[in-house]
């Protein structure tokens, strides 16, 4: 079992519509989650992270971990074209040292 | 200010032969990353620098790859013989310090092809 696990998807959703983006992992020591945003042909950029369990919004984008389930989930609101990439959680490990990521969800917001 | 910079962006070679691949953190970032992204995966960390010293290098093809960060400033990796597994985009990142809520900055990456 992979330590971090995304559905690969592809997502293709209409413009202005919820997305709802999820990874699973299996090591509950894990206490910091972050999305990572890849578009086409350029590196990956940091979203967000969260702390923990709870929830973490940034304008359109909120995160959400639940640590009972391992579970942890990306929401866009009013998804727009521009927000069409992979989307790759990740998890901070060895201090910092490494970032596990998930296989990434590619999405597509068709206008 | 400039992000990380990396060179080439794409390479094609033949199975067997050399590449290498240079990257030029931000400017005051004490770590580097090499990390290795296959196509439809998420990137995974071949090497990790602290300043001039590999401190993690475990996910490492010794065999066949090595890298360097001369004066802990740019960084190189190569691949000496290329295999046709060896086909991936290889990113380099950098932070400013260790931690585990620090955001690592990716360079646009090199796609490397070998045919």
């Amino acid at each position: 079992q992979k330590e971090v696990e995304q559905d690969p998807g592809p997502l293709s959703v209409p413009e202005g519509a919820i997305v709802s983006l999820n990874c699973t992992y299996s090591n509950s020591a894990f206490q910091y989650f972050m999305w990572y945003r890849q578009y086409s042909r350029k590196g990956p950029e940091l979203l967000m992270y969260t702390y923990s369990s709870g929830n973490k919004e940034d304008g359109r984008f909120t995160a959400q971990v639940d640590k009972s389930s391992k579970y942890i989930s990306l929401f866009i609101r009013d998804s727009q074209p521009s927000d069409s990439a992979t989307y790759l959680c990740a998890v901070p490990y060895n201090q910092g040292g490494k970032l596990i990521f998930g296989q990434g969800t590619e999405l597509s917001v068709k206008p | 200010e400039a992000g990380v910079v990396q060179s080439p962006r794409y390479k094609i070679i033949e199975k067997k032969q050399p590449v290498a691949f240079w990257c030029n953190p931000i400017s005051g970032h004490n770590t580097l990353y090499w990390y290795r992204q296959n196509l439809g995966q998420g990137p995974e960390l071949l090497i990790r620098y602290e300043n001039e010293e590999a401190v993690d290098d475990s996910q490492l093809p010794k065999d066949r790859f090595s890298a360097e960060r001369l004066k802990g400033v740019d960084s190189t990796l190569k691949i000496q013989p290329a295999e046709l597994g060896d086909s991936a985009v290889y990113l380099c990142a950098s932070s400013s310090v260790l931690g585990v809520n620090t955001e690592a900055f990716f360079g646009q990456g090199t796609r490397l092809t070998v045919v």
